[in-house]
């Protein structure tokens, strides 16, 4: 089956460690995009990537980064000078096009103490 | 970005239609309306979009205002499974793969 995988599903981190969510998608999609949800919040783009080797910063890129080595992975780090990294992170990808649907991950939900 | 205005929660009985508005007044020519949902625990899926003309598919019908500042989503027998928060986002088609800009939804709710 093709689709967008993420994991774990769920991650537990001390504070002041950088720790990196995984995104995989095998369905060809040359776009893939990282948000972040907060409780009862909508979604907030935080990188996205057009095209392999090049991404964007989204609205809230601060102590975040990313990479994009292969069209198939786009790993999010979330380092220790995000302020408040406790969120649900969401993963997406889609085909060139601007009208082309976004698939989503599952998600995978982070816990800092 | 263009923004859109949904009300923050509705509620429906199961097997009876139901109809999500979204307010859009200062959409431009270019920009598609575009709906995702989001389940419980689970990231979005894509609903449908359209640009002018009223669209359907499997999931549901999107009519579009003929001036085009608003839109409704039509569920047209609402299930519990239809249970979800419901995006309306507005996308400008010219742009390349410009990410999508989400708002705080409408938490729909289906009775039994």
């Amino acid at each position: 089956d093709g689709g967008i995988t993420q994991s774990p599903k769920y991650l537990f981190r001390k504070e002041g460690q950088n720790v990196t969510l995984s995104c995989e998608q095998n369905l060809n999609h040359d776009a893939m995009y990282w948000y972040r949800q907060d409780p009862g919040q909508g979604l907030r783009l935080i990188y996205y990537s057009q095209i392999v080797n090049d991404f964007q910063k989204g609205d809230i890129a601060e102590g975040y980064s990313v990479s994009r080595e292969k069209k198939e992975s786009f790993p999010l780090t979330v380092t220790s000078a995000q302020k408040n990294p406790t969120a649900f992170y969401l993963c997406a990808s889609s085909i060139r096009g601007n009208n082309s649907p976004l698939h989503f991950g599952n998600g995978t939900r982070l816990t800092v103490t | 970005d263009a923004k859109t205005t949904q009300p923050n929660s509705m509620e429906s009985n199961e097997e009876e239609p139901v109809h999500l508005p979204c307010n859009h007044s200062t959409i431009s020519g270019t920009d598609y309306i575009h709906w995702y949902r989001q389940l419980p625990s689970q990231g979005p899926e894509y609903v449908i979009h359209g640009l002018t003309s009223n669209v359907n598919n499997r999931m549901a019908s999107l009519a579009i205002a003929e001036d085009r500042k608003s839109s409704t989503l039509i569920l047209h027998r609402a299930t519990l499974r239809d249970a979800a928060v419901y995006y309306c986002i507005l996308r400008d088609a010219g742009s390349g793969n410009t990410p999508l800009v989400f708002g705080k939804g409408t938490r729909l709710s289906v009775i039994a």
